[in-house]
């Protein structure tokens, strides 16, 4: 069983669409995140989730909204996509707060390329 | 202010050689400090990670890291390479007392040459 899942693995849109990227974790954690990585590796975080409550939004364009059903599950919905959204979108989750919130368990990742 | 920094984007090593993966933090107390591995289409997963206690931190595939504060990094290590350790790594932070989020440094992809 996989731990952390995302689906879709590939992703082809147009500009303008909007799409959403799935994800799971089988592990009890109690916060799930989402980070993007561009094409120069670099990852950023892009929100969090703790018990269904979102405890940080970096600076990213209200076009993104996560949306967490229950503890297990935080989608990623993104509207009017642009060329820039581009990228590799990894969701991971987490066991409680302070050091164990840095043992992150990643999935496979969601290559969305915006045509 | 970037928290984490690794020097090197790309480090190119013979099979069986030293690996050394440069990372410091800035931070006026000392992070959580960790190393995660990316081998190519996958996502991250943990090497090791250092929050309190010794110094010398061991993690899996015979990677070690040591926490030294007085030059406030956090430098991965490992004495033989292998083919297989040929991969993108990233260091990362949780700074204490803030918001418990881990930042990423920008990562440095590890060669290894036959």
């Amino acid at each position: 069983d996989t731990a952390v899942s995302q689906t879709p693995k590939y992703l082809v849109t147009q500009m303008g669409n909007d799409k959403s990227i799935k994800c799971e974790q089988n592990l009890g954690h109690d916060t799930m995140y989402w980070y993007k990585q561009d094409s120069k590796k670099f990852l950023k975080i892009m929100f969090s989730y703790n018990n269904k409550e979102l405890i940080i939004n970096e600076t990213v364009p209200n076009r993104f909204s996560p949306k967490s059903p229950d503890k297990a599950h935080l989608n990623l919905h993104i509207n009017s996509l642009e060329l820039g959204d581009s990228a590799v979108y990894f969701c991971a989750s987490s066991l409680g707060t302070g050091a164990n919130t840095g043992e992150l368990f990643f999935g496979e990742g969601s290559r969305l390329t915006v045509l | 202010a970037q928290s984490v920094t690794q020097l090197g984007s790309h480090v190119s090593v013979s099979e069986g050689a030293l690996v050394l993966l440069r990372c410091n933090y800035s931070s006026s107390v000392p992070p959580y400090l960790f190393w995660y591995v990316q081998y190519p289409n996958q996502g991250l997963q943990l090497l090791l990670k250092y929050t309190t206690g010794a110094t010398l931190v061991k993690g899996i595939n015979g990677f070690e890291a040591e926490f030294k504060k007085s030059e406030t990094s956090f430098h991965l290590t490992k004495p033989s390479a292998h083919m297989s350790d040929a991969a993108e790594y990233f260091c990362a932070v949780i700074l204490r007392g803030g918001s418990y989020i881990p930042t990423f440094g920008r990562g440095t992809s590890l060669i290894v040459h036959p």
